[in-house]
């Protein structure tokens, strides 16, 4: 059973429009990130949050927006979606400390057209 | 140079087999580690961690770390057709943050 959940999980929209992915974990965790993968091709951090109203931008440039308002939710915004978007996009959470993983949400494939 | 680098593979054992997956890191502050696996098409999933020298053993899988050389494996034994999936080395550095390795495709052959 997901303890961290992502929706949607298929979305195909026009160029231009805006979009919200929605992330949101019950286990309580502090940290949230968000990742873009592309078929076969290896993770890239995009955003991540280590606890409310804090945002950071990770190691791959991105034209999408976070917020952290509350603890268990993790937006991601795309004001104009653009064709270079079409990914897929992971959000994971994880307890502090070093002992612990990521716990990844099933993701949401984007397509843009 | 990558924080996080995984033999290239792709890898392909008949069933039955030992997969044997590498990992090395360049952080040397790095203190634990993670494996995770990758169906096509699906999210990664935890399957091991490991933070001391030496071996971890879960069921059909053993971590294996060595800091001193900055190494880090995995050996899946009695290999599946199951098993087949990309298999992902992270390490945890001390901004918290996982820095994932490009991954490792293994195929088992029925």
């Amino acid at each position: 059973e997901a303890d961290i959940y992502q929706t949607p999980r298929y979305l195909v929209i026009g160029t231009g429009k805006k979009i919200t992915l929605e992330c949101s974990q019950t286990m309580g965790h502090d940290k949230m990130y968000w990742y873009q993968q592309d078929p076969g091709m290896e993770l890239h951090l995009i955003h991540y949050s280590y606890g409310v109203n804090s945002t950071e931008k990770g190691d791959l440039s991105s034209e999408s927006t976070v917020s952290r308002i509350r603890t268990e939710h993790f937006p991601l915004t795309l004001e104009s979606a653009r064709p270079s978007h079409t990914s897929q996009y992971l959000c994971a959470s994880s307890e502090s400390g070093d002992l612990y993983g990521y716990t990844f949400g099933s993701g949401t494939r984007l397509t843009v057209v | 140079q990558k924080e996080v680098e995984q033999n290239s593979g792709p890898l392909s054992v008949p069933e039955g087999a030992i997969a044997s997956l590498n990992c090395t890191y360049s952080d040397r502050g790095s203190q634990s580690f993670f494996w995770y696996r990758q169906y096509s098409g699906k999210s990664p999933e935890l399957i091991m961690s490991i933070y001391s020298n030496g071996d971890k053993e879960d069921g059909r899988f053993t971590a294996q770390l060595n800091k001193a050389s900055q190494y880090v494996s995995l050996l899946i034994r009695d290999s599946q057709p199951s098993d087949s999936a990309t298999y992902l080395c992270a390490a945890r550095s001390n901004d918290y943050k996982l820095s994932f390795g490009a991954g490792t495709t293994v195929t088992v052959r029925a």
